[in-house]
């Protein structure tokens, strides 16, 4: 079976200090990994994904991610918070021909001046 | 270029009532999906439609009816609303159906009460 786990439900850090987002997985198969952010009253945006490629992930906004295999974790990282940053991020894990994807319950960044 | 558009941005309904959510993309996506989103839970799967005409039951179905209306729209029906349906409704897009390694699109939600 799969799932994913957002270890924390609520971040809060001060502008310019490092951001982590911690996602720990489980799967079965090799998964896809996805991190989408809210903004609120907006859509999801996506961050950037894991599709078996490199290990080590870039997206926008200056965030990456590392897939970890040993540990099933995908955390989310950024060297330096900006105010806008503020917003919900979630974890997404799929995996190939299982047609789902598995939403964690978000973690709730908050960037304080 | 609007991506997906959803309309209402904001319902208050009584339970018993009908409404449709409406959907719109405009990336000439195949596949379009409804998604509900409770407090302290990820998104749930309602009904997908992998390409014009047809559409499948996701995680939730129970309680809502869905229309593919052409490769655009998306409409998304709850016949007799109860309360248990308050939520926040997202409508999103791939080009590919459910495909593990494809991108989705979300449109800025549909924010519903049930009272």
């Amino acid at each position: 079976a799969q799932s994913v786990t957002q270890l924390d439900s609520h971040v809060s850090v001060s502008e310019g200090t490092p951001v982590l987002l911690r996602c720990n997985y489980s799967s079965s198969y090799s998964p896809s990994l996805f991190w989408y952010v809210q903004h609120p009253n907006k859509g999801l945006q996506l961050l950037l994904k894991y599709t078996s490629a490199a290990t080590l992930v870039k997206g926008i906004n200056g965030f990456e991610a590392e897939f970890k295999k040993s540990e099933t974790s995908f955390h989310l990282m950024k060297p330096s918070a900006h105010m806008s940053d503020a917003a919900e991020y979630f974890c997404v894990v799929s995996v190939y021909n299982f047609n789902k994807f598995y939403f964690g319950s978000g973690t709730k960044l908050n960037v304080k001046p | 270029n609007a991506g997906v558009t959803q309309t209402p941005k904001f319902q208050v309904l009584k339970t018993g009532q009908s409404m449709t959510l409406q959907c719109a993309q405009d990336m000439n996506h195949n596949s379009m999906y409804w998604y509900r989103q409770d407090p302290g839970m990820g998104l749930r799967l309602i009904y997908y439609s992998a390409s014009e005409g047809t559409t499948d039951k996701g995680e939730v179905p129970n309680g809502y009816n869905v229309s593919r209306l052409n490769k655009r729209e998306f409409s998304l029906r709850l016949e007799s609303a109860a309360p248990s349906q308050t939520s926040v409704y997202f409508c999103a897009s791939s080009d590919r159906v459910l495909a593990s390694t494809d991108t989705q699109y979300f449109g800025p939600g549909t924010r519903l009460t049930v009272l």
